[in-house]
């Protein structure tokens, strides 16, 4: 088990729909973040949270609308996505600095399916 | 920008082996990171790098870190079935919390 954790695990949705992906975290990160990834290839980043603040938006398509309500929930949500789009998404947190030595720890991702 | 580079993409090793991954990236970076994923699963942190000559080891994997070359290595000793998995290396940017991946090494260990 992760100490991240992403709801649902897994979504199936049509290119009409709008949905919505979270993530918690309590640790007490203050940077969270967003991923996209495809079948044998590595994380792409999407979006950067920190202090609840957006701080990087890696060019993704409005389609694609992050929120960050508070320090411990990070949210995605999805509408009129298209096939390319199913993908594993994987939300991280972090600290924002002080402690070096510390990764960016991963959730176990959502999986989904544009049909 | 930041380019990741590893090889091999693919590596097939017989158990008992030892052999090492290579991590080369191109600009300045502050912190270089080693995961851990298995199909259809989240990425598990396995080692964070710091500083020039940094080395650390956990079980049968090593990493380490020349900064001046811009090399990290990943060397796996007498490898076991269980190490099959993919792995990352990520480099952090110099300023701010952005990690670029490495393409991933696909490791299979055969019996």
């Amino acid at each position: 088990d992760t100490e991240v954790t992403q709801t649902p695990k897994h979504l199936v949705m049509g290119m009409t729909n709008k949905k919505s992906l979270k993530c918690e975290q309590h640790m007490g990160h203050r940077a969270m973040y967003w991923y996209k990834q495809k079948a044998k290839k590595p994380p792409e980043l999407m979006f950067v949270y920190s202090y609840e603040k957006l701080s990087i938006n890696e060019s993704v398509p409005s389609r694609f609308s992050p929120e960050c309500p508070n320090s411990s929930l990070l949210n995605l949500h999805l509408h009129a996505l298209q096939p390319e789009d199913s993908a594993l998404y994987l939300c991280a947190s972090s600290q924002v600095r002080g402690q070096r030595n510390q990764p960016q720890h991963f959730g176990d991702g959502t999986r989904l399916s544009i049909l | 920008e930041l380019k990741v580079e590893q090889n091999p993409l693919f590596l097939s090793m017989q158990e008992g082996k030892n052999y090492t991954i290579y991590c080369n990236y191109s600009t300045t970076s502050d912190r270089l990171y080693w995961y851990r994923q298995d199909p259809g699963k989240s990425l598990e942190s396995l080692f964070v790098l710091l500083s020039n000559g940094a080395v650390k080891q956990e079980g049968r994997l090593m990493a380490s870190l020349d900064t001046k070359a811009r090399l990290s290595t990943l060397h796996i000793t007498a490898a076991v079935h269980d190490l099959s998995a993919t792995y990352f290396c990520a480099v952090r940017m110099e300023y701010g919390n952005k990690l670029v991946f490495g393409a991933g090494t696909i490791l299979r260990v055969k019996s």
